[in-house]
């Protein structure tokens, strides 16, 4: 079946340092891959999404490319901030259902 | 725009009672609502999907008899816990997809303990 792999948490990072969210999937076909953040005490919202290979998905200075030939959904951001602390999950969208990853947390200190 | 809430945000109760968790779309109707399962350090796992008006359907291994899901609204789904055990604490979220759209928009989740 579908599955996604993102690397564990959590993860402690300074304000302005670089984040980097591995995130691999398995899946047959051609699904949909998305990330989507959680923040304290809120629900899930969607980061980034992409459709189908090689695009790349972007929003709030976060990034991620849709690699087919290494199944990856790497999420990226260059320079982070505190307010930027959350849960952050990768996803998979194939025939109309959502996989998630483990979900990775993620704290910025001022 | 696309709020979905849920109500209660933490329930405890005894084993052998059942919970009624409610998920609402404040915003927009609804067609279609999904009820997730998620254990602590754990991806979430969908469980069923619901259609307004229709019977909703269960992911292998979920007991729709113990997991009763209504879906009696545009706007409005419910997931009751039948008789619930310490074994059915989790964190259960929900999520709607607006009618015409096929992006999920996702509640705070529900918090039940069973003692």
């Amino acid at each position: 079946g579908d599955s996604v792999t993102q690397m564990e948490g959590p993860v402690t990072l300074s304000e302005e340092a670089f984040l980097t969210i591995n995130c691999t999937y398995t899946a047959t076909g051609y699904p949909s891959l998305f990330w989507y953040v959680q923040y304290p005490g809120e629900g899930l919202q969607l980061l980034l999404k992409a459709t189908k290979a090689d695009d790349k998905g972007s929003n709030k200075g976060f990034e991620a490319t849709y690699r087919k030939e290494t199944t990856s959904f790497h999420l990226e951001k260059g320079s982070v901030q505190v307010s930027d602390s959350a849960v952050y999950f990768c996803a998979l969208d194939n025939d109309y259902k959502l996989s998630f990853g483990a979900g990775t947390t993620v704290t910025v200190r001022a | 725009g696309a709020v979905v809430s849920q109500h209660p945000s933490w329930v405890i109760c005894k084993s052998g009672t059942s919970v009624k968790i409610e998920c609402r779309s404040l915003d927009f109707q609804a067609t279609t609502m999904f009820w997730y399962r998620q254990f602590p350090k754990q991806s979430l796992m969908l469980m069923a999907t619901s259609n307004e008006g229709s019977k909703a359907t269960y992911e292998q291994g979920v007991e729709k008899d113990k997991f009763l899901i209504n879906h009696a609204s545009l706007t409005l789904s419910t997931l009751t816990v039948t008789s619930a055990h310490p074994e059915d604490s989790s964190f259960y979220i929900c999520s709607a997809e607006p009618q015409g759209d096929n992006e999920q928009f996702f509640g705070p989740g529900t918090r039940l303990t069973v003692l």
